[in-house]
């Protein structure tokens, strides 16, 4: 199975500041098809997960635009410019290339 | 779109359940569905896909031989019926559209495996 390692798990940031989550796939998301099919998902508390970027990069309808990702091959990225306070919860990376899916441990962002 | 769930509940450990996900608001045949699960307090597992036909079928090895995945095309419902439960199993079970681009996902509905 393909392992996703987040880090860190928890990040206390700054109102305003920004703040940056990694995410480490133990083999390539490179599909054959030519695609990468890496996923952030945000979870605000008490709500289901919303998918933030697809495609390691692609950010979804009504994301705001302080949000991005980066990456490829093994070594994503998800970048929060400027923290507020709307963007609390736990943050997921999954992996959609190979079976079975699977999704990082989760990183808790929480404001300082 | 919307996917809605339904069919949680308490039930025994080795009893069964059968979960449904209502959808709307796309053309359901078009697209595989997958179901992901949330241990309270844990975070997120997938547990199995379809494809559109619901032809092919995937599983996590955790599930694999107590679970099953399918889909009614005419009424625009996925299903997952599960069956030897374990205590293992108690979670919120979400719903998703897709299973590489999962975008969309219901609000979840609760399993709890207990005695």
């Amino acid at each position: 199975d393909v392992v996703m390692t987040q880090s860190p798990l928890s990040l206390p940031v700054t109102l305003g500041q920004p703040a940056s989550i990694s995410c480490r796939s133990s083999q390539s998301l490179l599909s054959s098809d030519g695609n990468t099919f890496l996923n952030w998902f945000q979870q605000r508390p008490g709500q289901s997960p919303r998918r933030l970027i697809y495609r390691v990069s692609n950010r979804d309808s009504g994301v705001p635009d302080r949000f991005s990702g980066s990456g490829s091959g093994t070594d994503f990225t998800l970048k929060i410019s400027r923290v507020e306070a709307e963007d609390v919860g736990v943050y997921y990376c999954m992996q959609g290339t190979h079976w079975p899916r699977t999704f990082g441990q989760g990183t808790r962002v929480e404001i300082k | 779109v919307q996917l809605l769930e339904s069919g949680g509940g308490l039930e025994q450990p080795g009893g069964s359940l059968r979960l449904s996900c209502a959808a709307s608001g796309f053309t359901f045949r078009n697209y595989g569905m997958s179901w992901v699960r949330q241990a309270p307090g844990k975070g997120l597992e997938w547990v199995s896909s379809l494809t559109g036909s619901g032809a092919t079928t995937y599983y996590a090895d955790s599930v694999k031989g107590r679970f099953t995945i399918s889909r009614d095309n005419s009424k625009n419902t996925l299903y997952l019926q599960m069956n030897s439960l374990r205590a293992e199993d108690t979670a919120v079970y979400y719903c998703a559209r897709d299973w590489n681009d999962v975008d969309y996902w219901g609000q979840g509905t609760l399993v709890t495996v207990s005695s």
